[in-house]
């Protein structure tokens, strides 16, 4: 059971936007910046947004991110077939002495 | 260019204990705000943060598998080593080193190594 918590998957077709969401708690996102990683089949997971809202080196305005009390939101737009991947958030945790903490996991499925 | 690269045996037994190394280049662990963290992914499951071991030699761990893993430096100043004893099936999983800044924002996870498959047989 993670700490924080992502629907399994969204979907949608090519061209058309999705958003992921992440909730928390206050020891947690409420009061941590969050990231967002990418992890493609087969390959490492990549940052894509840190600190709630900036988006990592190379990474296309497509992909915005943002927060609001306990809960942070991943948005996607002008889907492409190469988005199809895992999306994970994260923050630190100050439960139990502090780490970091991820979510779940979504599955995004380009239809 | 920042690389990592994570070393050791993809085949463990029950209760051994288990070393990795993580040989990077492209950076230096002695810059201030520098740290290197190992995150690793059972299969079929999500990420889980294990340690970091940041430009001042100061370690941070799971909570829940604080008492197992041990993280430092290497013998070479570009490599970070990672320990975890008492081995089980359930720690079989794909483990990542990945560089990590430290700043006000907290911890940002920019660069990660390709991952190494680690399988515990009972």
């Amino acid at each position: 059971q993670s700490v924080l918590t992502q629907p399994p998957s969204v979907s949608a077709a090519p061209g058309q936007m999705v958003t992921i969401s992440c909730s928390g708690s206050s020891s947690n996102i409420g009061n941590h910046y969050v990231s967002w990683f990418q992890h493609l089949p087969g390959t490492a997971p990549k940052l894509l947004i840190y600190e709630d809202s900036k988006r990592s080196s190379g990474i296309p305005d497509r992909f915005s991110g943002s927060k609001s009390d306990t809960s942070a939101t991943l948005g996607i737009t002008g889907l492409q077939t190469g988005d199809e991947a895992d999306y994970y958030c994260g923050t630190w945790d100050i439960n139990l002495g502090g780490s970091w903490v991820f979510g779940g996991g979504t599955k995004v499925t380009v239809l | 260019q920042v690389t990592l690269r994570e070393s050791g045996p993809a085949l463990v037994k029950s209760t051994q204990t288990l070393t990795l190394t993580c040989t990077f280049s492209g950076f230096s662990l002695s810059t201030s705000g520098m740290c290197v963290s190992w995150i690793r992914q059972p299969p079929g499951k999500a990420l889980e943060w294990l340690a970091l071991i940041d430009w001042d030699d100061d370690k941070y761990y799971s909570p829940s598998l604080k008492s197992r893993l041990t993280v430092s430096k290497g013998a070479s100043n570009n490599q970070v080593v990672l320990r975890m004893t008492n081995m089980d099936p359930v720690d079989a999983a794909t483990y990542y080193c990945v560089r990590t800044r430290s700043g006000f924002g907290g911890y940002v996870f920019d660069d990660w190594g390709q991952g190494t498959l680690v399988t515990v047989s009972s």
